[in-house]
């Protein structure tokens, strides 16, 4: 069965470092999301885009939050210099054609410690 | 601004029993309302996604209704299994330009053996 897949599933780094999280989208969606999850907290819709660009992004996805399709298949979302408070887990998602209508897909998540 | 509330926060149930997971939100303009499970350290698992024109929808021993006029969604486990301990999460897709999803808190299931 086609899934979302996430790299890495796990990355510690130092407060104020750049952080690069990758997704691999299910081949044929169109659409791709980030969602955090703070530990203990809800699901947070950061980021959404397609056609290659972004087509919403949240409160939270500030000018130290970048996204990118580099290639066909790859989905990155960059934290230029990483603060505490960006310690969560974040999820990639992705839906295909039927954008209205259609069923997210979520990865296993790339949990990010920040110290 | 969209809402969305799940109760009860924690259920610890026997092996065997039915149980019904309840979600509310706040503004009944939506698309969809999709159910997810999520274990410990883990990524969501769509169980159900459920169209705003939908009443119900069914996978398994799951059933997921939803009530968009009051702006409640329900999610029926029958004959429950230790296997489905885990968080269940509900989330609704808003119409308008902000079509992200909006997520409850979950409600973390126990079934003990």
């Amino acid at each position: 069965e086609p899934e979302v897949t996430q790299t890495p599933s796990h990355q510690v780094t130092q407060m104020g470092q750049e952080v690069i999280l990758r997704c691999v989208p299910i081949s044929n969606h169109l659409y791709f999301y980030w969602y955090r999850q703070i530990l203990g907290q809800k699901v947070e819709f950061l980021v959404s885009f397609y056609n290659n660009e972004i087509s919403e992004k949240s409160e939270i996805f500030d000018d130290q939050f970048s996204v990118e399709r580099p290639d066909g298949s790859n989905f990155t979302l960059k934290i230029r210099s990483t603060k505490l408070e960006d310690s969560a887990m974040y999820f990639c998602a992705s839906i295909g054609r039927f954008y209205e209508a259609g069923e997210l897909f979520f990865g296993e998540g790339s949990r990010l410690t920040v110290l | 601004k969209q809402e969305v509330t799940q109760i009860p926060a924690a259920l610890s149930v026997p092996e065997g029993e039915n149980l019904v997971l309840n979600c509310s939100f706040t503004d009944s303009a939506i698309y969809n309302l999709q159910w997810f499970r999520q274990d410990p350290g883990k990524g969501l698992t769509s169980l159900l996604l459920i169209q705003s024109s939908q009443r119900e929808q069914t996978s398994g021993r799951l059933n997921a209704s939803l009530d968009k006029s009051s702006g409640r969604s329900t999610l029926y486990i029958a004959a429950s299994q230790p296997g489905d301990s885990a968080t269940y999460l509900c989330a609704v897709r808003l119409t308008g330009s902000a079509r992200q999803l909006t997520f409850g808190s979950g409600t973390q299931l126990t079934v003990l053996p």
